[in-house]
């Protein structure tokens, strides 16, 4: 069965730093990777997918991923925070094959807070 | 319609009470999802749709829990008998075909709360 471990359930950075939300997954087949992103009474919003092309994935808003199978990771940066960043961010993986090929398993999510 | 809408967003219950809580997918997808969120987690996978069909319900937590699609567009999860462990934020989201890899399009959810 598929797992993801999203690292820090809290992450805080400064308007204009790095933003690095980490994530690690578990599965014993070539897995689709997704960001989603939550911002306050909204539903989630796909950010970038990772589907077996370019391990580097851009997204919106200036975030990007990159696959790496060796680590079995897909952590999201950007390089400059914006205050509108601020929302919940939620790793997921979906395995390819079998009836449930749609079903997506989340991580537990990381709010990220960003001080002006 | 223009994106998934959930209704009703809020809904407060008594222990033991039934509830109904509905999906209206984007117009045009065949295939609609139900996660389970509770607090401080991530979604957890209930169910899902392809048209009318319901191939997989594994994730329903028991068989209080049933949902329908029954011609194919809007979807209800009926809870019956509710528990206090059912409280949670009830996401709907939908795709073009189910296809794998496809995105999934959530809606606002639904936040119930169990008293």
């Amino acid at each position: 069965a598929q797992s993801v471990t999203q690292l820090g359930s809290h992450v805080s950075v400064s308007e204009g730093a790095l933003v690095l939300l980490r994530c690690n997954y578990s599965s014993s087949v070539p897995p689709y990777l997704f960001w989603y992103v939550q911002y306050p009474n909204q539903g989630l919003q796909l950010l970038l997918k990772y589907t077996s092309a370019a391990t580097l994935v851009k997204g919106i808003n200036g975030f990007e991923a990159e696959f790496k199978k060796s680590e079995t990771s897909f952590h999201l940066t950007k390089p400059s925070a914006h205050m509108s960043d601020a929302a919940e961010y939620f790793c997921a993986v979906l395995v390819k094959g079998g009836t449930s090929y749609g079903k997506l398993t989340f991580g537990q999510g990381t709010i990220l807070t960003v001080h002006p | 319609g223009a994106g998934v809408s959930q209704s009703p967003r809020y809904k407060v219950t008594k222990r033991g009470q039934d509830v109904t809580l509905r999906c209206d997918p984007i117009s045009s997808h065949a295939t609609l999802y139900w996660y389970q969120q509770a607090l401080g987690q991530g979604p957890e996978f209930l169910t899902y749709f392809n048209y009318e069909a319901q191939p997989d319900k594994s994730g329903l937590p028991s068989d209080r829990f049933s949902a329908e699609r029954p011609e194919g567009s809007i979807s209800t999860l009926t809870i019956q008998r509710t528990e206090q462990r059912d409280s949670a934020m009830y996401r709907c989201a939908s795709s073009g075909r189910g296809g794998v890899g496809e995105t999934q399009y959530f809606g606002p959810g639904t936040r119930l709360l169990v008293l």
